[in-house]
C-alpha cells in the first residue's frame, strides 16, 4: 500500500527558500496528481498546488509566484519550493495523492495523505 | 476563485446523536469534485467523501454525503466517540486552484 513521506528542513530562516521532498513508497508516481497542502499553527488547510505525473502543474493563484513543485520519477520524489519565507509560511506541510478515473477523468479526491512536516520560519 | 463557508464553525452533540454539517459555495460547483475530510488533532486529514456523496474506502456507513451546485451537506448518522474531529469540505473542479472550507469542529457535549 502505498505510503507517502515528507522531508526538509523544520527550521528555514526569513527571505530564504523553503525546500521539501516527498517520498512515494509502496506505489508508483504515475497516473496521479500530487498536491502540496499547508495548516498553520492552529488553523484550517490551505491547498499550495498540484503537479500531475506528466509534469504540468497548477498553484493556489495566491502563492504562484513564490512556489514551485516538481518530480523526479526515478526517485520517486514530488518536491516543493517556497521562496522568500515569510513567518506566515509557518506550518504543517502534507503531500497528498489525487487518485482519478482514467476513463471518465473524475477526481476521486485526496485519498492518501502523508503524516506531514512541521516548518517554521524564524531567525 | 470558489469560496466554500462551513456551517456551523463548532457542533456539540453526544454520541449516538445525528450530525450535519454544512459547506456552502460562491458559485456552482459540479458534485463531481466536491470531498469531505476528517482530522483529528496531531494527524494527517483523511478522506472520507468524494464526488459530493461517495464514501471513499474503508469508510463507515453512518457518514453519508449530499448535495449540488453550491449546498453540500456531511450528515454522521449516529455518533461514535471516534467521529469528534474537525471536518473539512473541499472543492477540486473549479480552476485556478483548489479550495478547501474553513472547518467545522465537532465536539462532544
Amino acid at each position: 500500500q502505498v505510503q507517502l513521506e515528507e522531508s526538509g528542513p523544520a527550521l528555514v530562516k526569513p527571505s530564504e527558500t523553503l525546500s521539501l521532498t516527498c517520498t512515494v513508497s509502496g506505489g508508483s508516481i504515475s497516473p496521479f496528481y500530487w498536491s502540496w497542502v499547508r495548516q498553520p499553527p492552529g488553523k484550517g488547510l490551505e491547498w499550495i498546488g498540484y503537479i500531475y505525473f506528466s509534469g504540468s502543474t497548477n498553484y493556489n493563484p495566491s502563492l504562484k509566484s513564490r512556489v514551485t513543485i516538481s518530480l523526479d520519477t526515478s526517485k520517486n520524489h514530488v518536491s516543493l519550493k517556497v521562496r522568500s519565507v515569510t513567518a506566515a509560511d509557518t506550518a504543517v506541510y502534507y503531500c497528498a495523492r489525487e487518485s482519478y478515473n482514467t476513463v471518465t477523468g473524475d477526481s476521486y479526491g485526496l485519498d492518501v495523505w502523508g503524516q506531514g512536516t512541521t516548518v517554521t520560519v524564524s531567525s | 476563485e470558489v469560496v466554500l463557508t462551513q456551517s456551523p464553525g463548532t457542533l456539540s452533540l453526544s454520541p449516538g446523536e445525528r450530525a450535519t454539517l454544512s459547506c456552502r459555495a460562491s458559485q456552482f460547483v459540479s458534485s463531481s469534485y466536491l470531498a469531505w475530510y476528517q482530522q483529528k488533532p496531531g494527524q494527517a486529514p483523511r478522506l472520507l467523501i468524494y464526488g459530493a456523496s461517495n464514501r471513499a474506502t474503508g469508510i463507515p456507513d453512518r457518514f453519508s454525503g449530499s448535495g449540488s451546485e453550491t449546498d453540500f451537506t456531511l450528515t454522521i448518522s449516529r455518533l461514535e466517540p471516534e467521529d469528534f474531529a474537525v471536518y473539512y469540505c473541499q472543492q477540486y473542479g473549479n480552476l485556478p486552484g483548489y479550495t478547501f472550507g474553513q472547518g467545522t469542529r465537532l465536539e462532544i457535549k
